[in-house]
């Protein structure tokens, strides 16, 4: 059973442009919500995180926006350049252990 | 300061063969975790330790993965009777305390081929 569904799976941005990345969960144990940025034969890096007490939170170009009654999240970042060009992964966490349960990942170009 | 380092960055083995990864974390976390990213299966979680608490193996595929953490610090993941199905990258996380402090920070991974 997929936990955290992400779309869209690719992504094509025009420089300047938001791109805007979607995910949703369904374990309601779940209470943090990063998001990974990972580069070709590079490990994911933690770009932004987010409670489930919080709405928004903003980070430079990046935001995370959350609905927890809908439980849904999403990434959006504000004029996208073609260093942006990257795999985004969401993923969540609850419970002791606090293993990242992760979406399919979202494969942005930024053309420029 | 040093990241999650992990060895080697590439490993091809023959099917049949026995492997062992190598995870370095940052120090300080007492948390670690290890997790497994093909293209079929995308990213997902093997095992977690705590500190000198019993490792949690919920996510092992199998039992021939097995994994250990010396002295609260090194931990290395052993893949027995290794089949294609194994090739993947195996990445390797750290968190300064779980429970307390939720971000993990990932290493750059070891590529496993199995021919």
């Amino acid at each position: 059973q997929q936990q955290v569904k992400q779309s869209p799976q690719s992504l094509i941005v025009q420089k300047g442009g938001i791109s805007i990345i979607n995910c949703a969960y369904e374990n309601t144990a779940f209470d943090y919500f990063p998001w990974y940025q990972q580069f070709p034969g590079k490990g994911p890096a933690l770009l932004i995180a987010i409670r489930p007490d919080v709405s928004e939170k903003k980070e430079g170009r990046f935001t995370i926006s959350f609905n927890k009654s809908a439980k849904q999240f999403s990434l959006h970042i504000m004029d996208s350049q073609p260093g942006d060009s990257a795999t985004y992964f969401c993923a969540a966490s609850g419970g002791s252990a606090r293993q990242l349960t992760f979406g399919s990942g979202t494969q942005l170009t930024v053309l420029p | 300061g040093a990241g999650v380092s992990q060895s080697p960055s590439n490993k091809v083995t023959e099917k049949g063969k026995d492997v062992e990864l190598r995870c370095d974390p940052i120090s300080g976390h007492t948390a670690l975790y290890w997790y497994r990213q093909s293209l079929g299966q995308g990213l997902e979680f093997l095992i977690y330790f705590q500190g000198n608490s019993a490792p949690d193996k919920s996510g092992l595929p199998s039992d021939r993965f097995s994994a250990e953490r010396t002295g609260g610090s090194v931990s290395t993941l052993t893949i027995q009777r290794t089949q294609q199905e194994d090739s993947a990258v195996y990445l390797c996380a750290s968190s300064l305390a779980g429970g307390i402090s939720y971000e993990q920070y990932f290493g750059p991974g070891t590529r496993l081929t199995v021919t």
